[in-house]
């Protein structure tokens, strides 16, 4: 079964600085998708970032991108100018080519001080 | 477009109890998904609607819990006889097919059973 791990439950950044949060996932599969979601106070799950696996190019949105380490099974999350608005829980998550399940790790929860 | 929407936002029923939880897709998608997120399990895949296809149980906790899809859309989740156990925030998701990697969720039901 694919197991998803963040290993920071909580992280804080400074405003307008940059933050990395961790993600390493196991799966014996080769085709996959990975990404980040981000849920704030208002509950709404709200998709950040998308990486296929087969694509070697790290994805990027703005100011969020992505470090895919696929040998090491490794998918960080950067924000850089990191805003208030930015605060809340970032789940990692991975789903299996072909398959239509989201698998979650358990979140890292994002402070941001003014 | 309009979002994913679920309703009611909050739920307060007593141990015992059904409970139905409404999800509304985002018009056009034909898959659905529902979770569930509570604080020990972190987010759990419940069941999946693919257009007019058998959907996808395997995840439900038991017995109590069903799911139904009226005419491609709405979509209702049941909980008989509520247990503590059950309170959780219900997450409901859409995409635009089973091939699409992009999940978009409502803003949940968050369901406490005294």
């Amino acid at each position: 079964a694919q197991t998803v791990t963040q290993s920071q439950p909580e992280m804080s950044v400074q405003e307008a600085e940059t933050v990395t949060l961790s993600c390493t996932y196991d799966t014996s599969e080769s085709d996959y998708y990975l990404f980040w979601y981000k849920q704030p106070p208002s509950r709404q799950m709200i998709l950040v970032i998308r990486q296929e696996a087969y694509k070697q190019q790290n994805a990027t949105e703005n100011r969020f991108s992505v470090n895919f380490q696929k040998a090491a099974k490794s998918f960080s999350l950067k924000i850089s100018d990191s805003q208030l608005g930015d605060a809340a829980m970032y789940f990692c998550a991975y789903q299996r080519a072909g398959s239509y399940q989201l698998t979650f790790g358990k979140g890292t929860k994002l402070s941001v001080i003014p | 477009g309009a979002g994913v929407s679920q309703s009611p936002s909050n739920k307060v029923t007593e141990k015992g109890k059904d409970v139905e939880l409404r999800c509304d897709p985002i018009s056009g998608h034909t898959a659905l998904y529902w979770y569930r997120q509570s604080l020990g399990q972190g987010l759990e895949f419940l069941i999946y609607f693919q257009g007019n296809s058998a959907p996808d149980k395997s995840g439900l906790p038991s017995d109590r819990f069903s799911a139904e899809r009226t005419g491609g859309s709405v979509s209702t989740l049941t909980i008989q006889r509520t247990q503590q156990e059950d309170s959780a925030v219900y997450l409901c998701a859409s995409s635009r097919d089973r091939d699409s990697y992009e999940q978009y969720f409502g803003p949940g039901t968050r369901l406490t059973v005294t």
